[in-house]
């Protein structure tokens, strides 16, 4: 298996606009999760869902943010519009076993500059 | 609300010596316990991880205790060589509420 595959790995972008970043999960794997770092904050959840169905968006830090997953096998985060603050690694993660109850395993992130 | 809090936030050991990295978890209900390393730039990978019905686990160097009363677990890497050197995530997590929580992270050092 390839893993977790995100696109782009780096993302420079103009303040204001739309940003979308991509994760294509481990396949088999029920959970999905989006988690934004910085070395202010650290590892943040923005969003969860299982089985394609967002169970927890409590993170997402505005109506900026928003994410779909439309299938399996495909997820998307989008940022629209963009501002600096939202520069950050962005990863995506699946895992086996609903919750994270096996580990996640990270994609190689979506580094995100807002100039 | 919840949270886990690990300390250290730097630790520097001489190779060869031991690393203990401690978390303290808030949320009784929270029964899986896994740690992650992330090397400089790259992302954060599973090394080792421990269930609420046990209380120590071991994977050669590396080995992880769980104390559920206090509610606090910590890694253990014996023998410390530079390659260790990375930053290292602890998480506790409700699997019947879905909810994960990171500690914000220890920064080690392993000087050659």
């Amino acid at each position: 298996d390839a893993g977790v595959i995100q696109s782009p790995r780096h993302e420079v972008t103009e303040m204001g606009q739309e940003v979308t970043l991509r994760c294509k999960p481990i396949s088999g794997h029920n959970s999905l999760f989006w988690y934004r770092q910085t070395m202010m904050r650290g590892l943040e959840l923005l969003i969860y869902f299982n089985n394609n169905v967002p169970i927890d968006d409590s993170g997402m830090p505005e109506d900026r943010f928003s994410a779909k997953m439309p299938n399996a096998s495909f997820s998307t985060l989008k940022i629209q519009p963009s501002e600096p603050r939202d520069s950050a690694v962005y990863f995506c993660a699946s895992s086996l076993l609903t919750g994270g109850a096996s580990g996640y395993t990270f994609g190689s992130g979506t580094r995100l500059t807002v100039v | 609300g919840e949270n886990v809090e690990q300390h250290p936030s730097t630790l520097s050991v001489q190779e060869g010596d031991s690393a203990v990295i401690k978390c303290t978890y808030s949320d009784s209900a929270s029964n899986y316990f896994p740690w992650y390393k992330q090397e400089l730039g790259k992302r954060p990978q599973l090394i080792i991880d421990i269930r609420s019905n046990v209380g120590e686990k071991k994977d050669q160097r590396i080995a992880v205790t769980l104390n559920k009363t206090a509610k606090h677990f910590s890694l253990h890497i014996t023998e410390t060589q530079p390659e260790d050197s990375a930053v290292y995530f602890c998480a506790a997590i409700n699997t019947g509420g879905f909810k994960t929580i990171f500690g914000a992270g220890t920064r080690l050092f392993v000087k050659a």
